[in-house]
This record gives structure tokens, sequence and C-alpha cells, in this order.
């Protein structure tokens, strides 16, 4: 079975830092690679996946996370911080081997920025 | 593109009572999911529909949940007898196929709370 761990359910940064959120995944097979932000009181919206090919992945809003098969991990990150990145952020992913396409999520990271 | 839209966004039930949850898809989405989201928590699958054929349903669905999709546009999630532990948020996505690593359009999910 696939697990996710996200390491800090809060996070807090300044306003121009860097913005950088840990997960890391269990799986026999490394999986398709996803991060979700959920804005309050809306949907969660894709921000970034992996599937193959470039383990540097670009995404919406400045965001970029890259897969280190070797350490198991997804980590996303931002160089500048900006106020409307304060959200709640998930990572999740879905097995290559098995048909549905179902997400498996870590349990989320809220970050807050600070002025 | 009109979105992921769920009906109603609140419902308050007393325990014992039945719900049912509307989610209408992005028109020509073949792939239906629900999620179950409670406070402080990622996202967790429920089951999904491939057109109006549910295919998949999670050992979290109890035998008091019910979902369809009769015409494979819109589906229903009925919660029978509810109890305090279902309260939650219940979340619809949907995707335009299945191919493996597919981007998830989410509704903005409907908050159950059972007295």
């Amino acid at each position: 079975a696939q697990s996710v761990t996200q390491l800090g359910s809060h996070v807090s940064v300044s306003e121009g830092a860097l913005v950088l959120l840990r997960c890391n995944y269990s799986s026999s097979v490394p999986p398709y690679l996803f991060w979700y932000v959920q804005y309050p009181n809306q949907g969660l919206q894709l921000l970034l996946k992996y599937t193959s090919a470039a383990t540097l992945v670009k995404g919406i809003n400045g965001f970029e996370a890259e897969f280190k098969k070797s350490e198991t991990s997804f980590h996303l990150t931002k160089p500048s911080a900006h106020m409307s990145d304060a959200a709640e952020y998930f990572c999740a992913v879905s097995d290559r081997q098995a048909a549905g396409n179902k997400l498996t999520f870590g349990g989320g990271t809220r970050v807050l920025v600070k002025p | 593109d009109t979105g992921v839209s769920q009906d109603p966004r609140h419902k308050i039930t007393k325990r014992g009572q039945n719900v049912t949850f509307r989610c209408d898809p992005i028109s020509e989405h073949n792939r239906l999911y629900w999620y179950r989201q409670t406070l402080g928590q990622g996202p967790e699958f429920l089951t999904y529909f491939q057109n109006e054929a549910q295919l998949e349903k999670s050992r979290l669905l109890s035998d008091r949940f019910s979902a369809e999709r009769p015409k494979g546009s819109f589906s229903t999630l009925e919660i029978q007898r509810t109890e305090q532990g279902d309260s939650a948020m219940y979340l619809c996505a949907s995707s335009l196929n299945s191919r493996g690593g597919e981007k998830l359009f989410f509704g903005s999910g409907t908050q159950l709370s059972v007295l």
C-alpha cells in the first residue's frame, strides 16, 4: 500500500522568503506524484505533477518540485513567498500499476505568510 | 468549463437521519471520484465511477453509504442513518479520461455536520 508523509502540519514564512514543503512517499514502484493547493472555501487545485521524464517539475504560481527516487521525496519549493501563497498544500500519489488513478494524500501543510 | 459543482455547501443533520449530496462534474469528464476530508487530514478516497459504472469502493465506505451516477453525468452520495463520525467535508472530483497521472478537478465540497 502507498503512503505519503508531509513533514510539518504548519509552516510560517516571511513574505519574500523561500517556501519549502516536504513530502516523502512509500511505494514499491515510483508512483505518479502531485501537489495540490487548497485555498479557503475553494476546491483543491493542481499545482504540479510528476509522471515521468524530467525530475524537476515546474508548476503554476512559481512553484516547482523535484522528484528524488533515492530519497523517495517530492519536496515543493518557491523562491519567494507571496501573501497570496497562504493556503493548505497537499502532496499526493497514485499507483502507476493500478487502474483508477485514485489519489492517496498526505496530511497537508498549512502555510502562513507573514508580511 | 464551469468547474465541478457540489450541492449543498453545508448540511447539518441529526444523528440517524439520511442525507444526500449531489456532484455535477465538468461536462464530458467520464471519471468521477468521491473523497472525504476530516479536519486536519488530507482527503481520503471513497469511490469512483467510469461513466455510470462504479468501479471501486474503499473499505471506508460502509454499508450505510451508497453512491450513484445513473446517466454518467451527475452523481449522488447518500449516507443512511448518519453517525457523528460521518461529520466531514465530502469532496467530489472529475477527470477527462482514465490515463495514469491524470489531473483531477475538485469541487468545493459539502460540509456535513451530524449533531
